[in-house]
């Protein structure tokens, strides 16, 4: 089984809500990571968990907030975002070893903020 | 230094017809080229990698060419098909990135019937 699932698939909030993306995997991965992805462009890694500590945060704003509660759960809290936050966010998951290993990437949550 | 430029920007093809998507890079600290694809609401698929240590791998119809002394790669598909019309991103990644993958700007495929 290599599928990384997301929910929800679909989520529209105000600029003054609090929501949570959430993303699981049952591979056995240690590494988690958020992307968040704009149309017609590559992903831009925003947080990189490994053995559920944090270990990269992209300069990430701190309204999104990323939790692993455990090393198949990876959440995205949102509080307060901005309209020009609307996008596709992707999860992926990968072994922890090398460079070289590959990411599996979940189908994403399209996120819209009004 | 990061940076991974990818062209074309989108690219039409006939059913049966040779797709080809190239990629530069300027770091050659890189060592570790992987393509993905995209379908419209999926995340990306890892489609075929290749080391600098070879000039060209093949998996199917899916062929990477690489040139090291050019800093380029490229990506061929051979008898193009309609299911392959997807987004193609180029990437990139180096020991120290850890797990950092420097993409491309992708290529919109379309493979007419």
């Amino acid at each position: 089984d290599t599928e990384v699932t997301q929910t929800p698939k679909h989520l529209v909030m105000g600029m003054t809500n609090k929501k949570s993306l959430k993303c699981e995997q049952h591979m056995g991965h240690r590494a988690m990571y958020w992307y968040k992805q704009k149309a017609k462009k590559p992903p831009e890694l925003m947080f990189v968990y490994s053995y559920e500590k944090l270990s990269i945060n992209e300069s990430v704003p701190s309204r999104f907030s990323p939790e692993c509660p455990n090393s198949s759960l990876l959440n995205l809290h949102l509080h307060a975002l901005q309209p020009e936050d609307s996008a596709l966010y992707l999860c992926a998951s990968s072994q922890v070893g090398t460079h070289t290993d590959t990411q599996y990437f979940g189908p994403g949550t399209r996120l819209t903020v009004l | 230094q990061q940076q991974v430029k990818q062209s074309p920007q989108s690219l039409i093809v006939q059913k049966g017809g040779i797709s080809i998507i190239n990629c530069a890079y300027e770091n050659t600290a890189f060592d570790y080229f992987p393509w993905y694809q995209q379908f419209p609401g999926k995340g990306p698929a890892l489609l075929i990698a290749i080391r600098p240590d070879v000039s060209e791998k093949k998996e199917g119809r899916f062929t990477i060419s690489f040139n090291k002394s050019a800093k380029q790669f490229s990506l061929h598909i051979m008898d193009s098909q309609p299911g392959d019309s997807a987004t193609y991103f180029c990437a990139a990644s180096k020991f120290t990135s850890g797990s950092r993958l420097t993409f491309g700007e992708g290529t919109q495929l379309t493979v007419n019937p």
